[in-house]
């Protein structure tokens, strides 16, 4: 039974670079949420997404994007990559939006 | 500041007693919260969740209690075992299932 899957699961990228992250949410579930982890910090949130609207944005600036397909997989696109980008990418998905969320793996992004 | 903090970064407890998690609230509209476990490399994984209307939800070895009164969750976990050693974070509905996260408590279990 697959759950929430992401990749990659981690990559380097250079100061000022592009980064697109991806995630398949469990089979059925409509809504998928991005969060952003720091290292010794609780996740925060970027984005939610539910039959592929945006139904919120957390307090992160523009080069922060996000969509969702037909499929209901997600991508999370990164901008103008700055050193304090470097984190772990949460996606969570859950069936729709009012309902418990399941996480994945993350996908841990180094910046240098 | 962020809605959701824990009481203690760090907690040590010896296998088979009992642990207790704090954690503080500020907004008192919320309506809903979880509890999460985190294992190292790991994403979070959902313990136990409870709704506004209710002060108290068990489940395996786990029980959340809720004072809505001080704004004031914790987590209680019987019998704690080696493989409870996580980062504990608690959740807050901030509208749609968004969710706030504290800053967490890292359990460790000691033989």
């Amino acid at each position: 039974d697959a759950g929430v899957t992401q990749s990659p699961t981690h990559l380097i990228k250079t100061r000022g670079q592009h980064v697109t992250l991806r995630c398949s949410p469990i089979s059925g579930h409509k809504s998928v949420s991005w969060y952003q982890q720091v290292l010794g910090q609780g996740p925060q949130f970027i984005f939610q997404y539910y039959e592929k609207e945006e139904r919120g944005r957390g307090n992160f600036p523009d080069r922060f994007s996000a969509r969702q397909f037909p499929n209901y997989s997600s991508e999370l696109n990164v901008n103008a990559l700055l050193l304090g980008d470097s984190a772990l990418y949460l996606c969570a998905s859950s069936f729709s939006s009012g309902a418990e969320a399941f996480f994945g793996q993350g996908t841990r992004l180094t910046v240098v | 500041g962020e809605s959701v903090g824990l009481h203690l970064p760090t907690l040590s407890v010896q296998e088979g007693d009992n642990s207790i998690i704090n954690c503080a609230y500020s907004n008192s509209a919320s309506d809903y919260f979880i509890w999460y476990k985190q294992e190292s490399g790991k994403g979070p994984q959902f313990i136990i969740d409870i709704r506004s209307n209710m002060d108290k939800r068990q489940g395996q070895r786990v029980t959340v209690l809720l004072n809505k009164t001080v704004k004031h969750l914790s987590l209680q976990i019987a019998a704690t075992q080696p493989g409870d050693s996580a980062v504990y974070f608690c959740a807050e509905n901030i509208g749609d299932y968004k969710l706030s996260f504290g800053a967490g408590t890292t359990v460790t279990v000691r033989a």
